[in-house]
């Protein structure tokens, strides 16, 4: 199993230019999330989805759109980037049970905004 | 979800144990204390849970106090690849966020 995994590793881009960042998890998890880690800063979640064609609205959603159109995949757009979403972000899934819900992370998308 | 409250900073010797303490008297019945920690740049990484009871995994234990207001996070063997960002969360099961607050940075020390 790949686990979790995130494309691009690295990104350098011009403010107002779009991107698409892109997570893919083989472990067949309902559960995906977005989540944004500035310098110094814990994690904060940005948008997350509870099954294929579903998406909801993290706690820093502005600025940013997802899709959810296969199980395992999970795409966070920004359409007109801007220096402050310059970060590293994070993808996550988890499977949840009555008993657990831990949640798996992937290894992260250095994202410049120039 | 309750809030924690966390040591911003620890040291821990190599091969002693590393104990991380971590507060949230505001608790609910049904909330569970989750463990992650994050080394250096990459994902954070599932350590521990629980809800009452003391657990124990490959990787760490954790204390619970009976109140459950507060619990520990033990290493019981530090090395220095343990030298990481501990995060304690309290959160109900079933999809929801986890919620990061600042963490204790952990340095095991030679």
């Amino acid at each position: 199993n790949a686990g979790v995994t995130q494309t691009p590793k690295f990104r350098v881009l011009k403010t107002g230019q779009s991107m698409t960042l892109l997570c893919a998890q083989d472990m067949n998890h309902e559960y995906m999330y977005w989540y944004r880690q500035d310098p110094g800063m814990g994690l904060r979640l940005i948008h997350y989805s509870v099954g294929e064609g579903t998406t909801a609205k993290g706690e820093v959603p502005d600025g940013y759109n997802v899709s959810r159109l296969k199980k395992q995949n999970f795409l966070l757009g920004l359409e007109s980037a801007a220096p402050s979403q310059t970060s590293v972000y994070f993808c996550a899934s988890s499977s949840w049970t009555s008993s657990t819900d831990t949640q798996y992370f992937g290894p992260g998308t250095r994202l410049t905004v120039l | 979800d309750a809030k924690t409250t966390q040591p911003t900073s620890m040291d821990c010797a190599e091969g002693r144990a590393a104990n991380l303490p971590c507060n949230h008297s505001t608790i609910s019945g049904n909330e569970y204390v989750y463990w992650y920690r994050q080394i250096h740049s990459q994902g954070p990484q599932y350590i521990i849970h629980g809800l009452k009871n003391n657990e124990t995994n490959e990787m760490a234990s954790l204390i619970i106090t009976e109140d459950r207001k507060s619990s520990t996070l033990i290493l019981p063997h530090a090395t220095l690849r343990d030298t990481a960002v501990y995060y304690c969360i309290v959160r109900r099961n079933a999809g929801n966020m986890l919620t990061f607050g600042g963490g204790t940075r952990l340095m095991v020390k030679p």
